[in-house]
């Protein structure tokens, strides 16, 4: 699987809006980008994946540059739940993959009431 | 659903100790993984079972032996704990139909926190 790279942390405001950023220039065409965030002393719990369009759902919106070199997750209105670990993790895994998640240290986001 | 429970959630081991782990599923899935956090890291496969009765070695196997006797059940054991085995233990399952592991979603417990002195 392709490597990700993502700032240590990131700081915001409560019901503001949150962007945090994952470059995977080596990713090829058939990997998909997930996200996965982890509560503190919780096990990680899915967010969002696409392959080449942007993608929302309940909890985040998904944003993939044209050339899927970077990807954005979008929080519309970060909350104090939202403060985890979240990591940007690249899945390929057609025929043979042992299908493990390769998670990388993710970026830890804080939310400031 | 209770998704995908561990037990136990806390456990203290004194070196050369044996125990096993436990992870349960109730979502009929095939693929179940078992990975360790130490701080500041991200998780690591330890073993992982492709379906009943499977078992495969993932990144990290050394100490550690897994069975899956049960679809539903995983099990991890430590044969003689070691204090470099303390470390948060998470198990995860996912549906994985071979060739479409490229958009599963993983499903993890909330995880045992062992410490070996």
């Amino acid at each position: 699987d392709a490597k990700t790279t993502q700032p240590n942390s990131m700081e915001s405001n409560e019901e503001e809006p949150v962007h945090l950023p994952c470059n995977h220039s080596t990713i090829s065409g058939t990997d998909y980008i997930h996200w996965y965030r982890q509560l503190p002393s919780q096990g990680p719990e899915y967010v969002i994946h696409g392959l080449t369009s942007n993608v929302n759902n309940r909890m985040a919106s998904l944003a993939i540059a044209e050339d899927r070199k970077s990807s954005t997750l979008i929080l519309h209105r970060a909350t104090l739940r939202d403060a985890a670990v979240y990591y940007c993790i690249l899945r390929g895994g057609y025929g043979g993959s042992q299908g493990n998640l390769i998670f990388g240290k993710g970026t830890k986001l804080s939310v400031k009431p | 659903n209770a998704g995908v429970t561990q037990t136990p959630k806390f456990r203290v081991l004194k070196t050369g100790q044996s125990m096993t782990l436990l992870c349960a599923q109730d979502m009929n899935h095939e693929y179940m993984y078992w990975y360790r956090q130490d701080p500041g890291m991200g998780l690591r496969l330890i073993h992982y079972s492709v379906g009943e009765g499977t078992t495969a070695k993932g990144e990290v196997p050394d100490g550690y032996n897994v069975s899956r006797l049960k679809k539903q059940n995983f099990l991890l054991g430590l044969e003689s704990a070691a204090p470099s085995q303390t470390s948060v233990y998470f198990c995860a399952s996912s549906y994985s139909r071979r060739g479409r592991m490229s958009t599963d979603t993983q499903y993890f417990g909330p995880g045992t926190r062992l410490t070996v002195l």
